[in-house]
C-alpha cells in the first residue's frame, strides 16, 4: 500500500521568507502532483512532476522530483499572504491513475 | 475554460436519510472519480470509472454508498443512509485518457455534506 507523508502540516511563515514542503512516498512511482486548496474551496493543479529530476516553477513556487529518494519537494521563495492555503502532494500509484494524496500543509503567510 | 461541475454545492441532512450528489465532468474525459475529504485530511478516492465501467471501488463503503455512470458521461454518488460520520466534502474529478502521456485530474467545487 503507497503511503504519503507531508511535512510540516502547518507552516506559519513571514513574508518574504523561503520555505520548504516535504513530500515522502513509500513505494516506486515516477509520477507526483502538486495541488493548491483554499478554505472551502477545491484543489488547483499547481504541478505535475512525470520524472526523476523534474522541476517546474510557477513564480514563487518550484516544485522537484527525486524518484530514487521517493521525495518531492515544493520550495516557496520571499513568500507573500496570497500563497497562504493547504498545500498537498499526490502520488500516482502503480499505473493506475488512482492518486494517492497526503494530508496537507496549512500555510500561513503573515505580514 | 472547460470546469468539472458538481450539484448540490452544500447539502445538509438528518442521519439515516438519503442523499444523492450528481458529477459532470469535462468534455471528452473518459475517466471519473470521486473522492471524499474530511476535514482537515487529504482526499481519498471512493471511485473511480473509465467510460460507464468501474475501475476501482476497493474504498466505496458499500453497505451504504453506491455510484454509477450509466451512460459514461455524468455521474451519481447516492449514499443511504448517512451517518454522522459521512460528513465531508465529496469533490468528483475527471481525466483524459491519453496513454502517451500522464492523467491530470481536474477537480470539481465539490459538494459540502453534513450529517445531523
Amino acid at each position: 500500500e503507497l503511503k504519503v507523508e507531508q511535512n510540516p502540516l502547518f507552516l506559519s511563515m513571514q513574508e518574504g521568507k523561503n520555505y520548504t514542503i516535504y513530500c515522502n512516498y513509500s513505494t516506486t512511482s515516477d509520477r507526483l502532483y502538486w495541488y493548491r486548496q483554499d478554505p472551502g474551496k477545491s484543489l488547483e493543479s499547481l504541478f505535475v512532476l512525470l520524472s526523476n529530476g523534474a522541476v517546474k516553477q510557477e513564480g514563487r513556487l518550484m516544485a522537484s522530483l527525486d524518484t530514487k529518494a521517493r521525495l518531492s519537494t515544493l520550495h516557496i521563495t520571499a513568500a507573500v499572504h496570497d500563497l497562504s492555503a493547504t498545500y498537498f502532494c499526490a502520488v500516482e500509484w502503480g499505473g493506475s491513475e488512482k492518486l494517492v494524496f497526503g494530508k496537507g500543509t496549512k500555510l500561513t503567510v503573515n505580514p | 475554460e472547460a470546469e468539472v461541475a458538481q450539484s448540490p454545492r452544500y447539502k445538509i441532512t438528518e442521519k439515516s436519510q438519503a442523499v444523492a450528489f450528481w458529477c459532470d465532468p469535462i468534455s471528452g474525459h473518459a475517466t471519473l472519480y470521486w473522492y471524499r475529504q474530511i476535514l482537515g485530511q487529504g482526499p481519498e478516492l471512493l471511485v473511480q470509472f473509465q467510460d460507464e465501467s468501474v475501475v476501482d471501488d476497493s474504498q466505496l463503503p458499500k453497505d451504504r454508498f453506491s455510484a454509477e455512470r450509466l451512460k459514461g458521461v455524468d455521474s451519481t454518488l447516492k449514499i443511504q443512509p448517512a451517518e454522522l460520520g459521512d460528513s465531508a466534502m465529496y469533490l468528483c474529478a475527471s481525466s483524459l485518457v491519453d496513454l502517451s502521456s500522464y492523467n491530470e485530474q481536474f477537480f470539481g467545487p465539490g459538494t459540502r455534506l453534513t450529517v445531523l
